[in-house]
């Protein structure tokens, strides 16, 4: 089944603690993109991927780290989590590089207290 | 100012009636529009797709855009409870900048029997 997958989909952690959201794709996605969904602001994008190797910033890339080396994965970082990355997270990928038509995950619902 | 704006409603209909969901956005360097639907507790999928000004229909969808008035629509006809959702215009610059999407904040849509 064509799908984009993310774990966890749940996490509680505490603030500083470093983590990793994973997000991995099975349909040769050329594009990969990260975002983030908070009430009253809608989704916004963190960083996406045209390609392997090839990573840019989205509207809110700060406190957040990515990296694509391989074409199927592209993780989230948080090194040092605050309260304010509390939020719901979802990685998406596109067959285009240029990003049209994305596939979302199921989401990854993250609380840092 | 957002560069996207949508309203967030509650919007709540009837079925059978014809929906009107809209965005207006402040940068004109967006080409590429798009809209998503996204039920609870899922992630988002793509509904439409289309470039630059003009009409694009897909069943009971129809998508508009208006360059020249910053303003996007998408009406839904002869809407069904099952249309019940939250509704997330998205917009791409294109150029050296096309993997870069803005979302508006959506629109929570409710058809009641």
């Amino acid at each position: 089944e064509a799908q984009v997958t993310q774990n966890p989909r749940y996490l509680i952690t505490v603030t500083g603690k470093k983590l990793t959201v994973t997000c991995s794709q099975n349909m040769n996605h050329e594009y990969m993109s990260w975002y983030r969904q908070d009430p009253g602001l809608g989704l916004r994008q963190i960083y996406y991927s045209m390609n392997v190797e090839v990573t840019d910033k989205g509207d809110v890339p700060e406190g957040y780290k990515v990296s694509r080396k391989e074409k199927r994965n592209f993780p989230l970082i948080l090194e040092s989590p605050s309260p304010n990355q509390t939020s719901l997270y979802f990685c998406a990928s596109s067959l285009s590089s240029r990003g049209y038509e994305q596939y979302f995950g199921p989401g990854t619902r993250l609380t840092v207290t | 100012q957002k560069e996207v704006e949508q309203d967030p409603g509650p919007l709540s209909v009837p079925e059978g009636a014809i929906v009107s969901l809209n965005c207006t956005y402040s940068n004109s360097a967006f080409q590429y529009f798009m809209w998503y639907r996204q039920y609870s507790r899922k992630g988002p999928e793509l509904l439409m797709y289309t470039y630059s000004s003009g009409n694009k229909e897909d069943g009971r969808f129809t998508a508009q855009v208006d360059k020249s008035s910053k303003y996007i629509s998408l009406f839904i006809r002869d809407s069904q409870p099952s249309d019940s959702a939250t509704y997330l215009c998205a917009m791409s610059p294109g150029g050296t900048s096309y993997g870069k999407l803005t979302f508006g904040q959506g629109t929570i849509l409710t058809v009641h029997p």
